[in-house]
């Protein structure tokens, strides 16, 4: 089976700006969840969709969201950007139905200045 | 929520010596506990993993062990080389991907 992929892999926006990213999960897998990893915070919980409904919410505020289409494929975007926003986006993806296992997508490494 | 405690946060060893990393968890509900390793520039793997139903599990030169308890889980790495150098987290989960990080320990392995 192919990996969890993820595009853009890099990503340079302004302050102010928006910016969506895409994650395709593994085929079969119809739970997604997103993270941002910065070096001081590690990897952080932003939101996990399965079935197209956002079942978990990390602690993150409302310019952040995201939503899953019915192939399970899955989209977050950020608007407003601001300086702090600069980090890696990892999603994961899981069956959910027997292991909570996550597979991780390579990233999308966002840089806002 | 589930808060994830993880030390050390870096941790330097020699080549062939143990290295163990410990974590512990607020949530007595969480009841799975996976370990990821991340080499620069890659994306997190998954090494190994336990269950709240299990107090040890080994695989190879790497061995994970959970006090229900204590709340604490830790990573055990034998006869470390070189390639195990990387940033290792540990996770928490109750289920229905409920995810919780540790913050991660930077792993150095010295020839």
């Amino acid at each position: 089976k192919a990996g969890v992929t993820q595009t853009p892999r890099y990503l340079i926006k302004t302050r102010g700006q928006q910016v969506t990213l895409s994650c395709s999960p593994i085929s079969g897998h119809r739970s997604v969840s997103w993270y941002q990893q910065t070096p001081g915070q590690g990897l952080q919980f932003l939101f996990e969709y399965f079935s197209e409904t956002q079942r978990n919410k990390g602690n993150f505020p409302g310019r952040f969201s995201g939503r899953q289409f019915s192939n399970s494929r899955s989209e977050m975007n950020v608007s407003t950007l601001e300086l702090g926003d600069s980090a890696l986006y990892l999603c994961a993806s899981s069956d959910r139905t027997n292991q909570e296992t996550q597979y991780f997508g390579p990233g999308t490494r966002l840089l806002v200045l | 929520g589930e808060n994830v405690e993880q030390h050390p946060s870096t941790l330097s060893v020699q080549e062939g010596d143990s290295a163990v990393i410990k974590c512990t968890y607020s949530d007595s509900a969480s009841n799975y506990f996976p370990w990821y390793k991340q080499e620069l520039g890659k994306r997190p793997q998954l090494i190994i993993d336990i269950r709240s139903n299990v107090g040890e599990k080994k695989d190879q030169r790497i061995a994970v062990t959970l006090n229900k308890t204590a709340k604490h889980f830790s990573l055990h790495i034998t006869e470390t080389q070189p390639e195990d150098s990387a940033v290792y987290f540990c996770a928490a989960s109750k289920g229905m991907n409920d995810m919780r990080f540790g913050a991660g320990t930077r792993l150095t392995v010295k020839p």
